[in-house]
């Protein structure tokens, strides 16, 4: 696609419920990361993909946060039991090259409120 | 432990004004440092990317410059406009990580019209 494409852009849900976050990398793109950023805050590190493995899941906040990617393209970050504290904006990049000199492209993120 | 500063934490200019922001990290050893604009509620845009061997970027009315000896990176914004308001951010990929980027916590930018 000609950029990174998340869904949904707004996500509301119950404490307790499970959500899953989809991301579309560019096409081509064989690392992926998501992120995350809390109201007012910086971004946290989750995980990272380069083709379908993900190298350092260490980012992810707890055992209820799980990531996958398939065909080394489309991800998508499960939360299981959500908290209040899960509420967030979750963003999701993806580089061009597997190496460490790629320029980092970013969606527009997925807002996940928890109720 | 490589650590990125933006300062100032925010900034507020008139319409027209030529501006810069910085960016300064602890650590040379970096691979590349690039410049980001989020909007409000929305994701990161790519604005300019500086590899290690570089000096500087140019696109349209933004420059950025790297100085990696003394680690320190500008991004000048030439005749700014109401629409330059945003938060800059800045990242540097440190040459001990292979997909780690190390974030300054952004400067908030105001352009009053």
């Amino acid at each position: 696609g000609a950029g990174v494409s998340q869904s949904p852009s707004n996500k509301v849900t119950e404490k307790g419920k499970d959500v899953e976050l989809r991301c579309d990398p560019i096409s081509g793109h064989t690392a992926l990361y998501w992120y995350r950023q809390s109201l007012g805050q910086g971004l946290e590190f989750l995980i990272y993909f380069q083709g379908n493995s993900a190298p350092d899941k260490s980012g992810l906040p707890s055992d209820r946060f799980s990531a996958e990617r398939t065909g080394g393209s489309v991800s998508t970050l499960t939360i299981q039991r959500t908290q209040q504290e899960d509420s967030a904006v979750y963003l999701c990049a993806s580089s061009l090259q597997p190496d460490n000199t790629g320029e980092l492209f970013f969606g527009e993120g997925s807002r996940l409120t928890v109720l | 432990k490589q650590e990125v500063t933006q300062i100032p934490a925010a900034l507020s200019v008139p319409e027209g004004e030529n501006l810069v922001l910085n960016c300064s990290f602890t650590d040379s050893a970096i691979y590349n440092l690039q410049w980001f604009r989020q909007d409000p509620g929305k994701g990161l845009t790519s604005l300019l990317l500086i590899q290690s061997s570089q000096r500087e970027q140019t696109s349209g009315r933004l420059n950025a410059s790297l100085d990696k000896s003394s680690g320190r990176s500008t991004l000048y914004i030439a005749a700014s406009q109401p629409g330059d308001s945003a938060t800059y951010l800045c990242a540097v990929r440190p040459l001990d990580s292979n997909y780690q980027l190390i974030w300054g916590a952004g400067t908030k930018l105001i352009i009053k019209p």
